[in-house]
């Protein structure tokens, strides 16, 4: 069965601290993972996308890694700030065009 | 903002109305895909509309009915639905269905959040 499970479910930071949201997924075969940052209140939007053969990305404070032969992914936020409060959802697809979202990991960033 | 619009923004109702809830995308996509979000639950897909043909459903009940005039507009009927279908539904995008790959991104619309009394 095609899972996503992201942890931890919620996670409260101090603004300016640096964290470290975890997935790992049992979909196969695989085609790539997306982690998505939704605000409360509106729609996901797309922070990184990997294939198989990347190891890790970046858009700007946000680093994503790819383990595919542990099937793990790491989402890391450095310097966080008050805006990265938000949910932020792994979702994977597999060769069959599926998709397959985690439960997400909800962030509270104080200041 | 994304190229993905959504009214109404909130929607309440009773369980023997019928409203319907409507999606634009302005980014030239031929897919578009409705999703469910409930409280914490991942999120469920609905729907998926490829060059406006339906291509998935996802076993939802006959009380939710989509409607895909044109590439560009989805929509979403609603008629007698009970409380639990109180959530947030979501519309989505992408450039095409059925070819993996990073250009197959999907583009989120901001929701609608619909409460069922």
């Amino acid at each position: 069965k095609n899972q996503v499970e992201q942890s931890p479910q919620s996670l409260i930071i101090l603004e300016g601290k640096n964290c470290t949201l975890q997935c790992n997924y049992t979909v196969s075969p695989f085609s790539n993972l997306r982690w998505y940052k939704q605000d409360t209140g509106r729609g996901p939007v797309s922070l990184t996308i990997m294939t198989f053969s990347e190891n890790t990305k970046s858009n700007g404070r946000y680093t994503a890694t790819l383990d595919a032969d542990t099937k793990q992914s790491s989402l890391h936020i450095t310097a966080s700030q008050l805006s990265d409060s938000a949910s932020y959802i792994c979702v994977v697809l597999n060769a069959g065009n599926m998709l397959t979202f985690g439960g997400g990991t909800r962030l509270m960033v104080k200041p | 903002e994304t190229g993905v619009t959504q009214t109404p923004r909130h929607l309440v109702m009773g369980m023997t109305n019928k409203k319907s809830l409507k999606c634009e995308q302005h980014l030239g996509h031929n897919a578009m895909y409705w999703y469910k979000q409930s409280a914490k639950k991942p999120l469920e897909l609905m729907f998926v509309y490829s060059l406006e043909e339906r291509v998935e459903n996802n076993s939802v009940p006959s009380r939710f009915s989509p409607e895909c005039p044109n590439s560009s507009h989805l929509f979403l009927h609603l008629h007698t639905l009970q409380p639990e279908d109180s959530a947030l539904y979501l519309c989505a995008s992408s450039r095409d269905f059925g070819l993996a790959g990073t250009y197959n991104e999907q583009f989120f619309g901001p929701g609608t959040r619909l409460t069922v009394l």
